[in-house]
């Protein structure tokens, strides 16, 4: 599985939209991104996943590079409930998930 | 709520004892997930069971841990003798396969050695 690097830490204004960038220079063509939350004393959370192509949900925007090598997570509307550590995961379809230490997110008022 | 659950979500034992976790995953989900989360790491991946068979295990995963899942249901996780450099919070997850790979996670069980 690819190896992901992500900023250790990012604040951002209530309100404001917030980016989480992810490296993933090495993911080959099969691989999908995900990302994954995990709020304090909380299990992760899936949000979002992709594989060429942008994709939305009800919580968030992911943006993948023409080249795949990175992509940015975008919560739109960030709220003090989005305060959280956010993982960038580069995997399979299927099978087991390979964490890294992700961004902590801190959302200010 | 029919989530992933997991029992006990806290277990505080001696080192030496045997400890022995349980995870009901979302009752349709026919793949279930073990990880180990130490402070401040992300999850790491112990073993994963489709249905009741084992397909993968951590080369993380000392001949201590053990896990079953034998009607393909619900799980367990036994650590033998424990130490105290097991002490973490034990994650299990399930999902569907077949789709794609969204994991539902339980709450953790944390594990204290004393």
């Amino acid at each position: 599985d690819a190896k992901t690097t992500q900023p250790t830490s990012m604040d951002c204004a209530e309100g404001r939209a917030a980016n989480l960038p992810c490296n993933h220079s090495t993911i080959s063509g099969n691989e999908y991104v995900y990302w994954y939350r995990q709020i304090h004393s909380q299990g992760p959370q899936y949000i979002i996943h992709g594989l060429k192509n942008n994709e939305t949900n009800e919580m968030a925007s992911l943006i993948i590079t023409e080249d795949r090598k990175s992509s940015t997570l975008i919560l739109p509307h960030a709220t003090l409930r989005d305060t959280a550590v956010y993982y960038c995961i580069v995997g399979s379809n299927t099978g087991k998930l390979i964490f890294g230490q992700g961004t902590t997110l801190q959302v200010k008022p | 709520d029919t989530g992933v659950s997991q029992d006990p979500r806290h277990k505080i034992t001696k080192r030496g004892q045997n400890v022995t976790f349980r995870c009901d995953p979302i009752s349709e989900h026919n793949r279930l997930y073990w990880y180990r989360q130490t402070l401040g790491q992300g999850p790491e991946f112990l073993t994963y069971f489709q249905n009741e068979a084992q397909l993968e295990k951590s080369r993380l995963l000392s001949d201590r841990f053990s896990a079953e899942r034998p009607k393909g249901s619900f799980s367990t996780l036994e650590i033998q003798r424990t130490e105290q450099g097991d002490s973490a919070m034990y994650l299990c997850a399930s999902s569907l396969f077949g789709a794609f790979n969204e994991q539902f996670f339980g709450p953790g069980t944390r594990l204290t050695v004393l």
